[in-house]
């Protein structure tokens, strides 16, 4: 079974500061999305990464795609409290089915 | 740009009652996606449709139905209402097999 493991489960830190969020498998990815989803509402699409080796940003956040498509990362540069939230990875398994990892919940403290 | 639009947004009922939520997909998305999640949990996936018909089933209880309507709006049928139903119901639409998904603010169900 093609699984999505995230790290860290939780990720508290201070504004300012630097951190990095990990979506592994065992298994290859034609692409990978990561999301953000803020409490009562509905996971936002952040960004699809699609080609191994990918580097991809949006404003203070920088998403890499593995070389080998098993794995992605998502860096945050100079953390702020709006960066709060719950952190998901997402992507096509072999039988074509959307799988999401269990995310990681990220608080930001001012 | 429009967005998914689900409704209503918040709903309680009692045990053993049934609700329908609703779920009107981004113009031109024809694949709709259910997911239930609970507190502190990540979204669950439930059933999707392509072009109105079920393309795939997840951990759907067999008390739940769903279908997708000609005009591509979806709506998720729920009986015998359980304690343990009470969670947040989103909807999400794609374009097509998209792996992109769009989700729409969710309906709050609380039972009873």
């Amino acid at each position: 079974t093609q699984l999505l493991e995230q790290s860290p489960q939780f990720l508290s830190i201070q504004e300012g500061e630097n951190l990095t969020v990990y979506c592994n498998s065992s298994s290859v990815f034609s692409s990978l999305q990561w999301y953000r989803q803020e409490p009562g509402e509905g996971p936002v699409l952040l960004v699809t990464v699609v080609t191994g080796g990918e580097v991809k940003k949006l404003k203070r956040l920088t998403f890499q795609f593995g070389d080998a498509r098993k794995d992605s990362s998502l860096h945050i540069t100079a953390a702020q409290p709006g960066d709060t939230g719950l952190y998901l990875c997402a992507g096509p398994n072999r039988d074509d089915k959307i799988i999401f990892g269990k995310g990681t919940r990220l608080h930001i403290l001012p | 740009a429009a967005g998914v639009i689900q409704s209503p947004r918040h709903l309680i009922k009692e045990k053993r009652e049934t609700a329908t939520l609703k779920c009107y997909p981004i113009p031109r998305h024809d694949t709709v996606y259910w997911y239930q999640q609970g507190p502190g949990q990540d979204p669950q996936f439930l059933i999707s449709f392509y072009e109105k018909m079920q393309s795939d089933k997840g951990s759907i209880p067999d008390r739940f139905s769903a279908q997708q309507f000609s005009d591509y709006h979806s709506e998720l049928n729920m009986s015998s209402l359980e304690l343990g139903d009470s969670a947040l119901y989103f909807c999400a639409s794609s374009p097509g097999r998209n792996y992109e998904q769009y989700f729409g603010p969710g309906t709050r169900l609380t039972v009873t």
